[in-house]
């Protein structure tokens, strides 16, 4: 079975504050992708990597960076956390030839 | 005209009852075609994948596209208190910007004992 893994399931934080998010795959897929997930707007893609030092915006990249340095590690970085980033986010891998994602347990970040 | 269109619900059934949730889409170049559980407070899991149109089975559940009419949908039969959740379909197209998923909102589905 894929085993996506986020480092942290709940995460309190402060406005202004840098914030790490940390997600490991162990299904040696190339692509990884950071969503989050907000009530009454589904879920929205934030950054994708197709490979180690490779990386795509997504639909909603302001506010958040990303570092793939190996390629079963994804991490999404908020710079500067804001009241707005407080959501669910969600770490996801696949392999490029097939289509489905595997997610992880998601991490819930309240940004005061 | 959003991409994808799903019913959020909530929908409630009673326990044992046959469930069928559904969602439309708009853009024929979606060729691969996804079901997602997702508990509360829990990341998506993949329940059913399906390419093209047809049928596709697993157990209680059943995947169904139909490309012409550009509708999907996945019936639970036998449904158990268990498969209380949230219900994502998810889509994509193949070739180039394959790797982006179009999701539906999700829904929201009880089944009572």
């Amino acid at each position: 079975d894929v085993k996506v893994t986020q480092s942290s399931r709940y995460l309190v934080k402060r406005t202004g504050e840098k914030v790490f998010l940390e997600c490991v795959q162990d299904m040696d897929h190339e692509n990884m992708f950071w969503y989050r997930q907000d009530p009454g707007l589904g879920l929205r893609l934030i950054y994708f990597s197709y490979d180690v030092k490779m990386k795509e915006k997504g639909d909603i990249p302001e506010g958040y960076s990303v570092s793939r340095e190996k390629k079963e590690r994804f991490s999404l970085i908020l710079e500067s956390a804001s009241t707005n980033q407080t959501s669910m986010y969600l770490c996801a891998s696949r392999i490029p030839i097939h289509n489905e994602q595997f997610f992880g347990p998601g991490t819930r970040l309240t940004v005061l | 005209q959003k991409e994808v269109e799903q019913d959020p619900g909530p929908l409630s059934v009673p326990e044992g009852a046959i469930v069928s949730l559904n969602c439309t889409y708009s853009n024929s170049a979606f060729q691969y075609f996804m079901w997602y559980r997702q508990y509360s407070r829990k990341g998506p899991e993949l329940l059913m994948y399906t390419y093209s149109s047809g049928n596709k089975e697993d157990g209680r559940f059943t995947a169904q596209v139909d490309k012409s009419s550009k509708y999907i949908s996945l019936f639970i039969r036998d449904s158990q208190p268990s498969d209380s959740a949230t219900y994502l379909c998810a889509m994509s197209r193949s070739g180039a910007g394959s790797y982006q998923l179009t999701f539906g909102k999700g829904t929201k589905l009880s089944v009572i004992p």
